[in-house]
């Protein structure tokens, strides 16, 4: 069964340095979304992306964040400057169609430090 | 503002013991409502969507069931396998994005 995947699935870093967050979603999908849940929080959506944009994002989404689809199959997050607060599980996830079912791959656990 | 609210937010059962999860919304123009099953450290794995008042889904020992203002998730006689959080989440037709409710962990007793 197609299924989302996440690289690294954890990740420590200093305030202050760039991450890249990877992600590979289901291939025959086309939305693809970034939530994040802090720990012991709710899942919280940031980003979604269609056709090689930015279709939706939060108002966590601010200028320190970035996503890109590099190629045809990966799907990035990028996170400028880290502050301790960025400290969560990151997830990807992708659908065929909206408001179809999102399937979720298994996280980035992001500690800042 | 989209609000997505579950309850209990911790529940205890007994293995065989039947119950349900409740999740309200106030998601305007609701257009689906999901729920999803989360382990600890893990991502959100899908459960169900529904999308119009009186529908059901069923799988296993779960089922879920939405009315106007609420869905519930019905577990019958679980096993200890059932235990993990479960998360209750809507999307509307002004948008893209899944808003989640805080979940119910769930532990089933051997």
């Amino acid at each position: 069964e197609p299924e989302v995947t996440q690289t690294p699935s954890h990740q420590v870093t200093q305030m202050g340095q760039e991450v890249i967050l990877r992600c590979v979603p289901i291939s025959n999908h086309l939305y693809f979304y970034w939530y994040r849940q802090i720990l012991g929080q709710k899942v919280e959506f940031l980003v979604s992306f269609y056709n090689n944009e930015i279709s939706e994002k939060s108002e966590i989404f601010d200028d320190q964040f970035s996503v890109e689809r590099p190629d045809g199959s990966n799907f990035t997050l990028k996170i400028r400057s880290t502050k301790l607060e960025d400290s969560a599980m990151y997830f990807c996830a992708s659908t065929t169609t909206n408001p179809e079912t999102q399937y979720f791959g298994p996280g980035t656990r992001l500690l800042v430090l | 503002e989209d609000q997505v609210t579950q309850s209990p937010e911790a529940l205890r059962l007994q293995e065989g013991e039947s119950s349900s999860l409740n999740c309200s919304y106030t998601v305007s123009g609701l257009r689906g409502l999901f729920w999803y099953r989360q382990d600890p450290g893990k991502g959100p794995e899908f459960l169900f969507t529904l999308y119009s008042a009186g529908e059901e889904k069923e799988k296993e020992r779960l089922k879920a069931t939405l009315t106007k203002k609420e869905s519930f998730l019905h577990i019958t006689a679980p096993k200890p396998e059932d235990s993990a959080t479960y998360l209750c989440a809507g999307t509307n037709f002004g948008n893209e994005k899944l808003t989640f409710g805080t979940g119910t962990r769930l532990t089933i007793i051997p």
